[in-house]
């Protein structure tokens, strides 16, 4: 276990709807990362949060937006659900931005849009 | 435009055989490659970890080579076992500010008993 948990683990949604994913990132980590990954792809980057701020961003539209929380904590926000949005969302915290720091990651929530 | 491909897409072997993937990536400027598993329906785990100057790199009976003027990477799996039942995934990180990983697609691998 790598000590990153996410919540809930399994959502349904109908498309048009608002969904909020939550991740707990490692102890003393500061930075987080989310990622979608569909079914049979590798995760494709979303955005990114250090110390509560984005620090980039994917090529995802506006209606996917995130938080991170002063114990860097974070949240991803999809509004206005469609179809494709059904995947499993991964976060990961690392200590710092730099890349030369491992990623690690939690078990995803797999969210199904109807 | 930053891409990271995968052969074999699936691989099936029988416990105890060896395998090999295959990575190759277009990614430039060069940082890192990574390889990860990922046991279906969870996030990925480290395995390995190099940079442009690292051409073998060992975590077990995982073994990962990079050749950083082809542009490619293999990881080599000895004395498979079932619990190496999983997707293994490539991913490379541009130098650039930040993190900028790119993934690959992964290669799904089963081991039969």
């Amino acid at each position: 276990e790598t000590g990153v948990t996410q919540s809930p683990t399994h959502l349904i949604k109908t498309r048009g709807q608002q969904v909020t994913l939550r991740c707990s990132s490692q102890s003393g980590h500061n930075t987080v990362s989310w990622y979608q990954q569909a079914l049979g792809q590798g995760p494709q980057f979303i955005f990114q949060y250090y110390r509560e701020e984005e620090n980039g961003r994917g090529n995802f539209p506006p209606r996917f937006s995130g938080l991170q929380f002063p114990n860097y904590s974070s949240e991803l926000n999809v509004n206005a659900l469609e179809l494709d949005d059904s995947a499993l969302y991964l976060c990961a915290s690392s200590p710092g931005t730099s890349d030369g720091w491992e990623q690690y990651f939690g078990p995803g929530t797999r969210l199904t849009v109807t | 435009k930053n891409q990271v491909e995968q052969s074999p897409q699936s691989l099936i072997i029988l416990e105890g055989k060896n395998c090999t993937l295959q990575c190759n990536y277009t990614v430039s400027p060069f940082s890192n490659l990574r390889w990860y598993k990922q046991d279906t329906g969870r996030g990925p785990v480290s395995l390995t970890i190099m940079t442009f100057s690292e051409n073998t790199k060992s975590n077990g009976r995982y073994t990962a080579t990079l050749d950083a003027d082809t542009k490619q990477s293999s990881l080599h799996i000895t004395a498979s076992q079932l619990s190496d039942s999983a997707s293994y995934i490539c991913v490379v990180s541009a130098r650039n500010y930040g993190q900028n990983f790119v993934f690959g697609p992964g290669t799904r691998l089963s081991v039969l008993p």
